[in-house]
C-alpha cells in the first residue's frame, strides 16, 4: 500500500531565505506525486505534480519540487520565501492506475517570518 | 479556472441525525472523490466514484456512508447517523490527473 511521510511538523524560515519541505513516499510501481497548500479555513490548492519526465518540477507561486527516485523523495522548494507562503503543505501520492485516490502525508506547517 | 463547489460551507447537526453534503464537480471530469480532514490531522481518503459507481473506498467508508450522483451534476455524500467523531472538514475532489478540491464543508456533530 502506498504511504507518504512528511517528517517535519513545522518548518520555520526567514523571509527571503530558501525553503525546503520534505516528503518521502512509498508506492508500488511508478509514483504520481503532488503538493498541495492549505490556508486557514480554506480548501486544498494544487501546487504541482510529478508524473514523468524532468526530475525538477515547477509549479505555482514560484514553488518547485525535486523528484529523487533512489531516495523515494519529492521535496518542495522555493528559492526565496515570502511571509504569504506561511500555510500548511501536504504531499500526496497515488498509484499509476487511472482514478486511484491520493494518499496524503500528515502535513507540514510552514512559517515564514519577516 | 473551473472550480469544484461544495455546499454548505458549515453544517451543525445533532448526533444520530442524517446529513447530506453536496458537491458540484467540474463538468467534464469523470472521477469524483470524497476526503475528510479531522481538525489538525491529515487528509484522509473516503471514497472514489466513477461511471456512476464506487470504484474504491477506504476502511473509514463504512455502512453509515453513501455516495451518489443523482442528476449527473451534483455528487453527494450522505452520513446516515452521525457520530461525534464524524466532525471534520469534508472535501470533494474531481479528476485524477490533477485533483482539484472544493473549499470543503465543515461538519460539526453535537
Amino acid at each position: 500500500a502506498q504511504s507518504v511521510a512528511q517528517p517535519e511538523d513545522q518548518v520555520n524560515v526567514a523571509e527571503g531565505n530558501p525553503l525546503t519541505v520534505k516528503c518521502t513516499y512509498s508506492v508500488s510501481g511508478n509514483p504520481y506525486l503532488f503538493w498541495y497548500v492549505q490556508y486557514p479555513n480554506r480548501g486544498l490548492q494544487f501546487l504541482l505534480k510529478y508524473i514523468t519526465g524532468d526530475n525538477l518540477v515547477k509549479g505555482s507561486y514560484g514553488f518547485e519540487a525535486e523528484f529523487n527516485k533512489s531516495q523515494t523523495s519529492f521535496h518542495l522548494k522555493k528559492p526565496s520565501a515570502l511571509v504569504s507562503d506561511s500555510a500548511l503543505y501536504f504531499c500526496a501520492v497515488r498509484e499509476e492506475q487511472a482514478g486511484t485516490a491520493l494518499i496524503f502525508g500528515k502535513g507540514t506547517t510552514l512559517s515564514v517570518s519577516s | 479556472e473551473p472550480e469544484v463547489t461544495q455546499t454548505p460551507s458549515h453544517q451543525v447537526t445533532q448526533m444520530g441525525q442524517e446529513v447530506i453534503l453536496r458537491c458540484v464537480p467540474i463538468s467534464n471530469h469523470l472521477y469524483f472523490y470524497w476526503y475528510r480532514q479531522i481538525l489538525g490531522q491529515k487528509v484522509e481518503f473516503l471514497v472514489s466514484f466513477y461511471n456512476n459507481e464506487i470504484s474504491e473506498k477506504s476502511e473509514i467508508f463504512d455502512d453509515q456512508f453513501s455516495v451518489e450522483r443523482p442528476d449527473g451534476s451534483n455528487f453527494t455524500l450522505k452520513i446516515r447517523s452521525t457520530k461525534l467523531e464524524d466532525s471534520a472538514m469534508y472535501f470533494c475532489a474531481s479528476n485524477p490527473g490533477r485533483p482539484l478540491f472544493g473549499s470543503g464543508t465543515r461538519l460539526t456533530v453535537v
